[in-house]
């Protein structure tokens, strides 16, 4: 089956910096999605992207849907204490059948120090 | 504008004891709706998938069971409940195009 991968695992940077984190495919992917998650709440849909190429911005985050179809990146800027969360990527693949299922990457545990 | 909801929030049951967790999603029709399990804060696993009132399929075999009886009503199920059934459980829906989910608020449940 397809399968992500997520890097890093996590993250520990100083309030201000900026931070950038990624995830490979083993096949092609037609949607990538980028969640936020809170302890004790659900995933937070940050950013989603449905075309090869396509760069996205959500106030200081941005992503990318590569060009492969095979990778996607979520880059932070200027992080903030309230930046800290898992985030989670997510693609959709091309499979007619199983088109609605997505495969989630391990998550990013991001912690920021003030 | 949509909103999803689940209940409880959060539970505490004993082995051998039934379960019923409900999610409801409210401004929009005919969703898709998932459920997943998410163990120790990471990696979520999808359980069950509905398209469609009483279509539900299953993605791993296990102790559980979902029921979709309405269209914006997901449910999910245990006849007796295993220690390895505790974890974070997440309803979503999506509808297509474009197939992105959004998630529920989860509920915590532990088992003893």
């Amino acid at each position: 089956g397809q399968q992500l991968n997520q890097s890093p695992q996590s993250m520990f940077i100083q309030e201000g910096e900026d931070v950038s984190m990624n995830c490979t495919s083993s096949s092609i992917f037609n949607t990538w999605l980028w969640y936020k998650q809170e302890p004790g709440e659900g995933p937070v849909l940050l950013i989603a992207l449905y075309k090869a190429g396509e760069l996205t911005s959500n106030g200081r985050l941005t992503a990318q849907f590569g060009i492969t179809r095979k990778d996607s990146f979520l880059n932070i800027s200027a992080s903030i204490p309230s930046d800290v969360g898992i985030y989670f990527c997510a693609g959709q693949g091309l499979s007619g059948g199983s088109n609605y299922k997505l495969t989630f990457g391990k998550g990013t545990l991001l912690t920021v120090n003030p | 504008s949509q909103t999803i909801h689940q209940w409880p929030a959060t539970l505490v049951q004993p082995v051998g004891s039934p379960l019923s967790l409900e999610c409801t999603v409210e401004g929009t029709s005919n969703p898709n709706l998932y459920w997943y399990r998410q163990a120790a804060g990471r990696g979520l696993q999808l359980l069950f998938y509905s398209v469609g009132i009483g279509q539900i399929s299953s993605e791993v075999p296990q102790n559980l069971s979902a029921s979709r009886p309405q269209d914006r009503q997901f449910i999910l199920s245990s006849k007796k409940l295993l220690l390895s059934d505790s974890g974070f459980y997440l309803c979503a829906w999506s509808v297509q195009p474009p197939e992105t989910q959004y998630f529920g608020p989860g509920t915590r449940l532990l088992v003893l």
